[in-house]
């Protein structure tokens, strides 16, 4: 079986741009969290889905948001990128909500120039 | 206060030898504990969970866990150059997971 795949690798944007990311999840998961890991830290919460709906936001500004679709997969878009933006970009799929044991995608590197 | 603290290291360890990674965590609450091992400029990857007190053995990992003191330990045995990388530690207490900064892990040939 798959594991989670994400999309794209590596992407390089500049101030004030938008970006989408996607992920899919391993197959039968219908949890879908997002993190964002900087150089040197460990992975921050952003969102949790779970049956499509958001069920836990991390502390972070309105600039970022979340969708997961009926096929269980996941798009988190950021607008207006800053300079800070830059960062490992993780999505991690779980059987269920809550403390169901997570498992990560290989990340999308994003460069804000 | 963070609510989850590991020894950012590095930590170093011969070859064969026993590495002791260790964790806090400030909730309580917390009901489910995870041990991640990630490499450089890779994400990270599960090596093991723990829910009980006590010891969870799988190979050559044990992780330890105990409530009262809100501590959860990862020992790896017989330590392999292929173990060097960074240990995250993650907590949660039910509604999202914390993960702490990470110990750095060299093993020496």
């Amino acid at each position: 079986d798959a594991g989670v795949t994400q999309s794209p690798t590596h992407l390089i944007k500049t101030r004030g741009q938008h970006v989408t990311l996607r992920c899919s999840p391993i197959s039968g998961h219908k949890s879908v969290s997002w993190y964002q890991q900087v150089l040197g830290q460990g992975p921050q919460f952003i969102f949790q889905y779970y049956e499509k709906e958001e069920r836990g936001r991390g502390n972070f500004p309105d600039r970022f948001s979340a969708r997961q679709f009926p096929n269980y997969s996941s798009e988190l878009n950021v607008n207006a990128l800053l300079l800070g933006d830059s960062a490992l970009y993780l999505c991690a799929s779980s059987l269920e909500w809550g403390a169901d044991t997570q498992y990560f995608g290989p990340g999308t590197r994003l460069t804000v120039l | 206060q963070k609510e989850v603290e590991q020894n950012s290291g590095p930590l170093s360890v011969p070859e064969g030898a026993i590495a002791s990674l260790n964790c806090t965590y400030s909730d309580r609450g917390s009901q489910s504990f995870f041990w991640y091992r990630q490499y450089s400029g890779k994400s990270p990857e599960l090596i093991m969970f723990i829910y009980s007190n006590g010891d969870k053995e799988d190979g050559r990992f044990t992780a330890q866990l105990n409530k009262a003191s809100q501590y959860v330990s990862l020992l790896i045995r017989d330590s392999q150059p292929s173990d060097s990388a960074t240990y995250l530690c993650a907590v949660n207490p039910g509604n999202q997971f914390y993960f702490g900064t990470g110990t750095s892990l060299t093993v020496i040939p």
